[in-house]
Parts: structure tokens; C-alpha cells; sequence
């Protein structure tokens, strides 16, 4: 079974604090995602990654940043919170095309 | 763009009951469709897929047909129990990776 592992599944900071998410996916994987889920609105995609070190902007990538520098891991940052930034984020990695996304279990953030 | 209409809930129902998820979509080209299930306090697992019009995905006693006719992809269960409380989401992928998702339907089973 794909295993995709979200390093926090509680995290508290403070406004303008700098923050990382860290996703590690044991398949192998080339493509990964960052999402946030919202109650009423889904999932929304952040960024996603086609392979190491290549990124795409998803919907909604405005405040927030991504690294991929290994396969395995992709790392979600946000250069400085906002309250409006609480949420619950959600990484998934997936091998091809025509393939299913597998998730990992989420991090919710909340930002005071 | 894509875009993934479900019906709103939340949907309470009693044990053994029938359980309908209207899913609507739109879409250029020909997506693949997808539901996935949310258990509580864990992420998002794939319930069923449909990657072309007439197919019948089916897992866990859910089914749901891709309707091109209709552009719908509803997701049936016969019977439901307690375990099957969850947040569904319906999804269409096209022809890059990204899925767009449905706002997700909370369904509470009471015994």
C-alpha cells in the first residue's frame, strides 16, 4: 500500500511566523500535491510537482510557497501566516496519469 | 473551467436505509470520475473511479456510473451502516493531474 505521511497532525503558530509542512510519499512517486480543505469549498489545490525540483501553481498559491529538492518529500511553506491560513492541508502523490491520488492523513494548522 | 457540483448536506440517515450523493460535473474533453471518502480524523482515500462514459465504478457495497448524457456520476449504496458516516467527495480529473473537487457531502448513519 502507498504510504504518504504529513509530518504534523497538529500545528499552532503565530502570525508572520514562517511555516513548514513536510510530505513524504514511499512509492516512488513523480507527481505530488498540496491541497486545503475548507468546510463548504472542498479541496482547493495549492501547488503540485511533476517531478524533483518542478512545480506548478494550483488555484490558490498566493502566500504560500513549495520545495521539492528529493522525490519522496515536498514541503509546503508559508512565508509568513495569516490567520486566514488556518486550515486543514492535505499532501497526495500519485504515479501517472489515470492513476488515483493517495493522501495523507492531514495537518491541521491554525494561526493565531 | 472544471468544476464539480455535489449535494449539499449534511445527509442523516438510519441504518439500512438508502443512500443517494447527487454529483454533477463540467468539463472539456472527457474526465475521469472519482469519489473518495473522508473517515473521520483521517485523510482522503479513493472509494470508486469511472474513466469513460457507461462505466460503473463499485467498491464497499457503493456504486456510482459515469452518465455522459447527463454529465452525472451519483453515488448509491443499497444499505448503509454506522461505519459508513464519512465526508464524500466527488472529483473529475481531465487530461492533466490535477482533480477538481466537490464542496463534500457529511452523511451521518445512526444505529
Amino acid at each position: 500500500d502507498v504510504k504518504v505521511t504529513q509530518s504534523s497532525r497538529y500545528l499552532v503558530k503565530r502570525t508572520g511566523e514562517k511555516v513548514f509542512l513536510e510530505c513524504v510519499q514511499d512509492m516512488d512517486h513523480e507527481n505530488m500535491f498540496w491541497y486545503r480543505q475548507d468546510p463548504g469549498l472542498g479541496l482547493r489545490l495549492i501547488y503540485f510537482s511533476y517531478d524533483v525540483k518542478m512545480k506548478e501553481k494550483g488555484d490558490i498559491p498566493e502566500g504560500y510557497s513549495v520545495s521539492r529538492e528529493k522525490k519522496e518529500r515536498f514541503s509546503l511553506i508559508l512565508e509568513s501566516a495569516s490567520t486566514n491560513q488556518t486550515s486543514m492541508y492535505l499532501c497526495a502523490s500519485m504515479v501517472t496519469d489515470n492513476q488515483p491520488q493517495h493522501f495523507g492523513d492531514g495537518t491541521r494548522l491554525s494561526i493565531l | 473551467g472544471d468544476s464539480v457540483t455535489q449535494m449539499e448536506g449534511p445527509v442523516t440517515l438510519s441504518e439500512e436505509a438508502f443512500l443517494t450523493i447527487n454529483c454533477t460535473y463540467t468539463a472539456t474533453g472527457y474526465p475521469s470520475l472519482f469519489w473518495y471518502v473522508q473517515y473521520p480524523g483521517e485523510g482522503l482515500q479513493l472509494l470508486l473511479k469511472a474513466t469513460k462514459a457507461d462505466d460503473k465504478g463499485s467498491n464497499k457495497g457503493f456504486e456510482a456510473t459515469y452518465r455522459k448524457e447527463t454529465t452525472s456520476f451519483h453515488l448509491e449504496k443499497g444499505s448503509v451502516q454506522v461505519s459508513d458516516s464519512a465526508v464524500y467527495f466527488c472529483a473529475l480529473r481531465t487530461n492533466d493531474y490535477k482533480l477538481s473537487f466537490g464542496a463534500g457531502t457529511t452523511v451521518t448513519v445512526r444505529a
